[in-house]
């Protein structure tokens, strides 16, 4: 399967603990971009790369939120003292004509 | 904020009817997405529509995109329990050769019931 794959696909974290989510695009897409969705919402842009250059972040990237696409292949995206609030489900997505191709998320609690 | 408003927001019908779901955006885009998403997993994409009044089908599944580019329908005849799912639009803008990130509206949630 060559599409759009993430790990860890459920993480259960206590609120101030970090935790690290990778996504690995479909092959040769130069664009990846990081959503979050919450229940009963439609997902909401975080941000995203083009290659290794993080090109645009939404107001909703708090400063304890990183992303990272050092080589211009997978991404990581970090949290650092995690709140209740930010339970949801981040998805993935990568393109290269500009049509957009999500990874099954990775569905966050914080307790 | 969410700059497409969805309607819909819920819709339970019996299976054969038929039912139309609504986008609309005080904004233009570039173009209209729509994606189907089930629980606990990613969107799955369906069509992009891109030009101003431009008709896409896909089997039962009838897409229209306004003439403004401000809003789009999503049309499906003789519904299937099948199409059960998340129904989700979502706004694209390009820049530098690419999309930027798309502008989702929160979905008509769909059950079709046999």
């Amino acid at each position: 399967d060559t599409g759009v794959s993430q790990n860890p696909r459920h993480k259960i974290t206590k609120r101030g603990q970090n935790v690290t989510f990778r996504c690995d695009p479909i092959s040769e897409h130069n664009r990846l971009y990081w959503y979050r969705q919450t229940l009963g919402q439609g997902p909401e842009f975080l941000t995203y790369f083009q290659n290794e250059a993080q090109l645009e972040k939404s107001r909703l990237l708090s400063d304890r939120f990183s992303a990272e696409r050092p080589k211009g292949s997978f991404s990581t995206l970090e949290i650092q003292r995690t709140e209740q609030g930010d339970s949801a489900m981040y998805l993935c997505a990568s393109s290269f004509t500009g049509v957009q191709y999500f990874g099954p998320g990775t569905r966050l609690l914080v307790l | 904020t969410q700059l497409l408003e969805q309607s819909p927001q819920f819709l339970s019908i019996q299976e054969g009817e038929n039912l139309t779901v609504y986008c609309n955006s005080s904004s233009v885009f570039s173009s209209l997405q729509w994606y189907r998403q089930e629980p606990g997993e990613g969107p799955v994409l369906l069509v992009t529509v891109v030009t101003g009044g431009e008709v896409k089908k896909l089997k039962r599944l009838t897409f229209q995109f306004g003439d403004a580019r401000k809003d789009s329908s999503l049309h499906i005849t003789a519904a299937q329990p099948g199409d059960t799912g998340l129904y989700l639009c979502a706004g694209a803008r390009y820049s530098g050769g690419g999309a930027d990130g798309l502008t989702f509206g929160k979905g008509t949630h769909l059950i079709i019931q046999p």
